[in-house]
C-alpha cells in the first residue's frame, strides 16, 4: 500500500540550531513528495517538492529537502533554526498516475530561544 | 497571489444537521480536493473530484458526504447528517499541473 511515514511526533531544537524533520515513504513507481506547514488554526502552507531532478531541493523560508532512494526518504532540513519556525509540519506523496496526495501523521516542531 | 477561499470559516451545528461547506478553487485548476483534520492531528483525504465528476473517495467519504460544483466555480461540500464525530476542520485544495495542491484555510465545524 502506498504510504508516507513521519517517524517523530515532536522534534525539539534550540535557535540557531540545524533542524531535520524525518518522512520516509513506501510507494510503488516514482513518488512525487512534498512538504507543507501549518501554524495555528490555518491551512497548509506548501514549502517544497521533489517531482525529478537534483536530489536537493530548496523551498520557502530557508527550507530544503533531500530524496534519498535508497533509504526511500525526504527529511526536511534547516541549516539555523528560527523560534518562527515552530509549526506543524506534514510530508506528503503523490505516485504515478494519481493526482491525490496522501499526508503523514505530522511532527510539531518547536524551536525554543 | 490567487488563492483557495473557504467559507464559513466556522459552523456550529446541532447533530442530525446538514452543513454544506463551500470552495472557491483558483481559477484554471482542474483538480479539487476535501480534506479533514481533526484536532490538529493527521491531514485525511476524503474526495478528489474532476471534470465534474469525482476520482477518488476514501472510506470516510460515505454515503452522508457528496460533492458537487453548482455553477461551475463553487466546490461544496455537504454532509447530510451530522454526527458528533465529523466535528473537524475541512480543508479544499486545488491543483492545476504543477505538482503541488493548493489550501484554503479551513472551515471549522463544531457538531454539539
Amino acid at each position: 500500500a502506498q504510504s508516507v511515514a513521519q517517524p517523530e511526533d515532536q522534534v525539539n531544537v534550540a535557535e540557531g540550531n540545524p533542524l531535520t524533520v524525518k518522512c520516509t515513504y513506501s510507494v510503488s513507481g516514482n513518488p512525487y513528495l512534498f512538504w507543507y506547514v501549518q501554524y495555528p488554526n490555518r491551512g497548509l502552507q506548501f514549502l517544497l517538492k521533489y517531482i525529478t531532478g537534483d536530489n536537493l531541493v530548496k523551498g520557502s523560508y530557508g527550507f530544503e529537502a533531500e530524496f534519498n532512494k535508497s533509504q526511500t526518504s525526504f527529511h526536511l532540513k534547516k541549516p539555523s533554526a528560527l523560534v518562527s519556525d515552530s509549526a506543524l509540519y506534514f510530508c506528503a506523496v503523490r505516485w504515478g498516475n494519481n493526482n491525490d496526495m496522501r499526508f503523514g501523521a505530522g511532527t510539531r516542531l518547536t524551536v525554543k530561544p | 497571489e490567487p488563492e483557495v477561499t473557504q467559507t464559513p470559516s466556522h459552523q456550529v451545528t446541532q447533530m442530525g444537521q446538514e452543513v454544506i461547506l463551500r470552495c472557491v478553487p483558483i481559477s484554471n485548476h482542474l483538480y479539487f480536493y476535501w480534506y479533514r483534520q481533526i484536532l490538529g492531528q493527521k491531514v485525511e483525504f476524503l474526495v478528489s473530484f474532476y471534470n465534474n465528476e469525482i476520482s477518488e473517495k476514501s472510506e470516510i467519504f460515505d454515503d452522508q458526504f457528496s460533492v458537487e460544483r453548482p455553477d461551475g466555480s463553487n466546490f461544496t461540500l455537504k454532509i447530510r447528517s451530522t454526527k458528533l464525530e465529523d466535528s473537524a476542520m475541512y480543508f479544499c485544495a486545488t491543483y492545476r499541473d504543477t505538482g503541488e495542491l493548493f489550501f484554503g484555510e479551513g472551515s471549522r465545524l463544531t457538531v454539539l
